[in-house]
């Protein structure tokens, strides 16, 4: 198993461009997160799936989309890149019999110019 | 809402002796306490967790305690080794139910002196 997979690994934007973020699991799980890491501010999530089909807003979801492509995919959108979304992106799954366990991602280091 | 507030930002201590971060939560309702290791360049990874009918947790060289009434738990490594230089983060929830809400601290990076 691959686990958590992120592509890519690191990208530079100008402010104004998009990108789309990509997440996928192998594990068969069901609730995927997207999440920003920024110095001395632990992690925050941005959106989050409990299943497919389903999307929620989580702490700080503005400026972001999300789409739930099936039960692998996860993907977060920036349709108008800011300075103030440099940040690293974890996704994140979730498996184990109460569904608590978080398996992370390598991480998507992005800079916004 | 939930908060968690984890001290100190950062920790350094000589290889062999050990090493205590303490995490403190807000919200009562909280029944679940994961500990995750992130090294450098990785996403976060599970170390250890307590459920809040347990007061304490063990694994080899790392253990974990949740006191609930003062709403604090705290992670212990002892005989501390070189690999364990890491970014460490304590988190909260509510459990599964909730499982969008597990709030994270702020994380403490520890070294090692050899």
């Amino acid at each position: 198993n691959a686990g958590v997979t992120q592509t890519p690994k690191f990208q530079v934007l100008k402010t104004g461009q998009s990108m789309t973020l990509q997440c996928a699991q192998d594990m068969n799980h069901n609730s995927m997160y997207w999440y920003r890491q920024d110095p001395g501010m632990g992690l925050r999530l941005i959106y989050y799936s409990a299943s497919e089909g389903t999307t929620d807003k989580g702490e700080v979801p503005n400026g972001y989309n999300v789409s739930r492509l099936n039960k692998r995919e996860f993907s977060l959108r920036l349709e108008s890149a800011a300075p103030s979304q440099t940040s690293v992106y974890f996704c994140a799954s979730i498996t184990g019999p109460s569904g608590e366990t978080q398996y992370f991602g390598p991480g998507t280091r992005l800079l916004v110019l | 809402g939930e908060n968690v507030e984890q001290h100190p930002s950062t920790l350094s201590v000589q290889e062999g002796d050990s090493a205590v971060i303490k995490c403190t939560y807000s919200d009562s309702a909280s029944n679940y306490f994961p500990w995750y290791k992130q090294e450098l360049g990785k996403g976060p990874q599970l170390i250890i967790d307590i459920r809040s009918n347990v007061g304490e947790k063990k694994d080899q060289r790392i253990a974990v305690t949740l006191n609930k009434t003062a709403k604090h738990f705290s992670l212990h490594i002892t005989e501390t080794q070189p690999e364990d230089s890491a970014v460490y983060f304590c988190a909260a929830s509510k459990g599964y139910s909730s499982a969008s809400k597990i709030i994270f601290g702020s994380g403490t990076r520890l070294s090692i002196r050899p």
